[in-house]
């Protein structure tokens, strides 16, 4: 199975700045035939269900605001929240669609 | 707009079976396109990609395949899970979701149901 590690665990970040998580693939995610990472984050705040903020590796999905950013390629990944707001306290997950079984990191809790 | 909801029984009693129901509205089920997804959360642990099953087939998380089977239900477009033999390590929140085909990404979600597995 692919393992995926995220770093760190935890983070507290000052509303207003900074947050960066890293996501590490135990093997490339990379297809070259199309060119795309089958890579994906998530965002799962409680009692919600996960939503997905970023598919092949960078795609914004549909709604997510502009502050989220997203890059990596191959074996390595990073989410960034350029401005944190309190809206985005949540757990993070980053998840391989390369090979099934599909893995997810173990997650990231982002606090205030 | 497509929406998935996950249905069953809260409580399941140590090596009895879990079994689940997603209802899907806003899509066919039967179509091709997509595969359709279990995924649960263990209190406290991160998520878990249980398997998918489509028109053609399943596609299961070897580490619980000798007890999972899931079955799509065109009449009543619904999927449906089955783990048997659960013990104490089953107890989470199960989520059904999607993936299409040609993509590959899990949306929309269900909102999730917590099964409890205890005596």
């Amino acid at each position: 199975d692919i393992v995926m590690t995220q770093s760190p665990d935890s983070l507290a970040v000052s509303l207003g700045e900074r947050a960066t998580i890293n996501c590490k693939s135990s093997q490339s995610l990379f297809y070259d035939y199309i060119k795309k990472n089958y890579f994906a984050w998530y965002q799962l705040k409680p009692r919600q269900p996960p939503k997905v903020l970023f598919y092949w590796g960078s795609t914004r999905a549909s709604g997510v605001p502009d502050r989220f950013r997203a890059s990596g390629s191959g074996t390595d990944f990073t989410l960034t929240i350029t401005s944190l707001q309190a809206e985005d306290v949540a757990v993070y997950y980053c998840q391989q669609l390369h090979a099934t079984p599909y893995t997810f990191g173990q997650g990231t809790k982002v606090e205030i | 707009q497509v929406q998935l909801q996950e249905s069953g029984p809260g409580l399941v009693k140590p090596s009895q079976t879990l079994s689940l129901t997603c209802t899907v509205s806003g899509v066919s089920i039967s179509g091709g396109d997509f595969y359709w997804t279990w995924v649960r959360q263990p209190a406290g642990k991160g998520l878990e990609w249980l398997g998918r099953v489509y028109p053609t087939g399943t596609d299961y998380n070897a580490f619980f395949r000798s007890r999972l089977t899931m079955s799509l239900h065109t009449s009543t477009n619904e999927f449906s899970l089955k783990l048997t033999s659960v013990s104490a390590a089953d107890t989470a929140v199960y989520y059904c979701t999607r993936e299409a085909v040609t993509k590959n990404w899990f949306d929309p979600w269900g909102q999730g149901t917590l099964v409890i597995v205890s005596s």
